[in-house]
């Protein structure tokens, strides 16, 4: 069964940092996402990508954070300068045409310290 | 008004016990439902779709009520494995559509 990569599976940097989180989507999907979880919260949608470009961003999809498809296969979610309260499960999602096929990765655990 | 609205639990129930969630979303304009279930940080994991005519997949039956702007689960005959967190889950629609996911309610089985 195809399945959404991500890596790494946990990341801890230093407050003031740049982290890239790095997502490889099902080959033949057309919409690619980012979603986080801070512990014991709800998943938040943060950014959705589609044809090279941000189709929606939430509130929390500030200056900081940026995407990028750098290659045809690769999904990054960049944070420039990470806060303490960065810290949370990132999870990578691609879905096809049609949005029904949503997949999700294993997710990235971002440490802040 | 939270957009996606869940009971957190936990819900502790014996194995082969019957157990029902519920869930209300505030857009009435949202196109599609879902119930997904997220095993203790891990990602969540499609479980089934909402239809408004009701739909069943084994033991699990879900069940929308677009009026009520209502959402529910049924699991039948628990096991040991359905121990979980599940998700109830709400799409506006439209091309690369967001997930709206509610809180999750937890459902701990037991000997």
């Amino acid at each position: 069964e195809p399945e959404v990569t991500q890596t790494p599976s946990h990341q801890v940097t230093q407050m003031g940092q740049e982290v890239i989180l790095r997502c490889v989507p099902i080959s033949n999907h057309l919409y690619f996402y980012w979603y986080r979880q801070i512990l014991g919260q709800k998943v938040e949608f943060l950014v959705s990508f589609y044809n090279n470009e941000i189709s929606e961003k939430s509130e929390i999809f500030d200056d900081q954070f940026s995407v990028e498809r750098p290659d045809g296969s690769n999904f990054t979610l960049k944070i420039r300068s990470t806060k303490l309260e960065d810290s949370a499960m990132y999870f990578c999602a691609s879905s096809g045409r049609d949005s029904y096929g949503y997949t999700f990765g294993s997710g990235t655990r971002l440490t802040v310290v | 008004r939270k957009e996606v609205e869940q009971d957190p639990g936990p819900f502790n129930v014996p194995e082969g016990a019957t157990v029902a969630f519920n869930c209300t979303y505030s857009n009435s304009a949202s196109q599609s439902f879902f119930w997904y279930r997220q095993d203790c940080r891990k990602e969540p994991k499609l479980l089934m779709s909402v239809y408004s005519s009701g739909n069943e997949d084994g033991r699990f039956t879900a069940q929308l009520n677009r009026a009520s702007q209502y959402i529910s689960l049924l699991i039948r005959d628990s096991k040991l494995s359905d121990s979980a967190t599940y998700l109830c889950v709400v799409n506006m629609g439209g091309t690369a559509s967001k997930l709206t996911f509610g809180t999750g309610t937890r459902l701990q089985v037991t000997l």
